[in-house]
């Protein structure tokens, strides 16, 4: 079964609004990363955060984790409309092995 | 440039033709996976491989083998492909599973 959910599925925001999307996961991880697809490109990472974290920025991101409740939330500030594309989080279970499961993943689309 | 490769990027093929889409990293990466991504499901890992000649079962590894005999190849082999697997799939590496992924850009696979 799949570790991570996204929530919402999709998202449809102005240029200039905040982005929030959600990630659940069921067992506990070591650690969850985010990433971003743009139309049916390679993945590209955005930021991790470790198990043992519970807030972590990088420019216009901000990642929160929750472990008591497993889940996480990805934050974009003053989104653009280059920030249009697919976002999944992936986690390592602490008792996975060495496997990375990501989510369904979460459609943004930012208009003008 | 450092990178993650992956051929070929488009292949259409009949049911039961065996058929290599080969991954190479320029990184030194030791951790190597392979996901297929279809609508509604995210990205689920098929194989994965910590380093040469050590590989593990993703989460949906059926009707797929691959080989690590090189550190900078991790080639997926479908021996007998059928309509199912018709998919996009997409190469990654990385220094661990507790690391930041790097994504080849993808291979479109269509099994008719």
């Amino acid at each position: 079964s799949q570790q991570g959910e996204e929530d919402p599925q999709a998202l449809s925001i102005q240029e200039g609004e905040n982005a929030t999307m959600n990630c659940s996961y069921k067992t506990s991880i070591n650690n969850l990363q985010w990433y971003r697809q743009n139309s049916g490109r390679g993945l590209v990472h955005l930021i991790l955060i470790r198990s043992n974290e519970r807030e972590k920025h990088s420019g216009r991101l901000r990642v929160t984790l929750d472990t008591s409740k497993k889940s996480s939330s990805l934050l974009i500030t003053a989104s653009r409309a280059a920030d249009t594309a697919s976002y999944f989080c992936a986690t390592d279970a602490e008792r996975g092995g060495n496997k990375l499961t990501f989510g369904t993943g979460t459609q943004l689309k930012v208009e003008l | 440039e450092a990178q993650v490769t992956q051929n070929p990027r488009y292949l259409i093929t009949v049911t039961g033709k065996k058929l290599t889409v080969t991954c190479s990293q320029n990184m030194n990466h030791e951790y190597m996976s392979w996901y297929r991504q279809d609508p509604g499901l995210g990205l689920r890992q098929i194989y994965y491989s910590m380093n040469v000649e050590v590989t593990d079962k993703g989460d949906v590894p059926e009707g797929y083998k691959v080989s690590r005999k090189e550190k900078r190849n991790f080639p997926l082999i479908l021996e007998s492909p059928s309509p199912n697997q018709t998919s996009l799939y997409f190469c990654a590496s990385s220094f661990g599973v507790v690391y930041e992924q790097y994504f080849g850009p993808g291979t479109r696979l269509t099994v008719t």
